[in-house]
């Protein structure tokens, strides 16, 4: 079968940095993914990883270690509008299907 | 920025109605998906569809549901004979490679079965 375990809620304060967890168990893994959506709305595209290691992309930064099936999006300089859902979604084979984990709602307090 | 658009943003049927769901992908990318995301969960995959014919399906996606690209520029979802449970809202989404690098979504629509 397909799984992805995430936390279903984080809090932080703003100015903060917080790390979001996904561990995975799939077949035919391609990459892991991060979207962020707000309120219901459209996902957004945050990052990609396909190979082991560190991608940064300005207060995001997302890691991947396809031996331990495990990634993170860690999220810097917590700002209120990073107050959304957060998903790790597993690239599952050459079609490009996502598989969503349940999401993590991430609060940012002042 | 080029985006994905999707109409309309909210659909309400009656149960054993067919609706239509349509979406305009990014008009370079080859890759096109339905997903649908039942409110307080996490997105599903429906189908994936990819040089004219559909590359793979979830098991939501049965009889009642067919994908149809029938100009070049539109996407559409077809439900036959919608059930309660079909509400959600459904999410169109385009990617320009197979590894789906970086999906772009629509807005959405929601659909209420009443």
């Amino acid at each position: 079968g397909q799984s992805l375990e995430q936390p279903s809620e984080v809090t932080a304060v703003e100015g903060a940095i917080v790390q979001i967890n996904c561990t995975y168990q799939t077949s035919g893994f391609y990459g892991l993914s991060w979207y962020q959506q707000h309120d219901g709305g459209a996902p957004t595209f945050l990052s990609y990883n396909a190979l082991d290691g560190l991608e940064e992309t300005g207060r995001f930064s997302s890691f991947l270690s396809r031996s331990d099936s495990y990634g993170y999006l860690l999220l810097q300089e917590l700002q209120m509008k990073d107050s959304a859902s957060y998903f790790c979604a597993v690239v599952w084979n050459q079609g490009g299907k996502l598989i969503f984990g349940q999401g993590t709602e991430l609060s940012v307090k002042p | 920025e080029p985006e994905v658009t999707q109409t309309p943003s909210h659909q309400v049927t009656q149960m054993g109605q067919e609706v239509i769901l349509r979406c305009v992908p990014i008009s370079n990318h080859l890759y096109f998906y339905w997903y649908r995301q039942i409110l307080g969960q996490k997105v599903e995959f429906l189908v994936s569809f990819y040089n004219n014919e559909i590359s793979e399906k979830s098991e939501i996606f049965d009889d009642q549901f067919s994908v149809e690209r029938p100009d070049g520029s539109n996407f559409t979802l077809k439900i036959r004979s919608t059930k309660l449970e079909d509400s959600a809202m459904y999410f169109c989404a385009s990617s320009e490679n197979s590894r789906n690098t970086e999906a772009f979504f629509g807005q959405g629509t929601r659909l209420t079965v009443v």
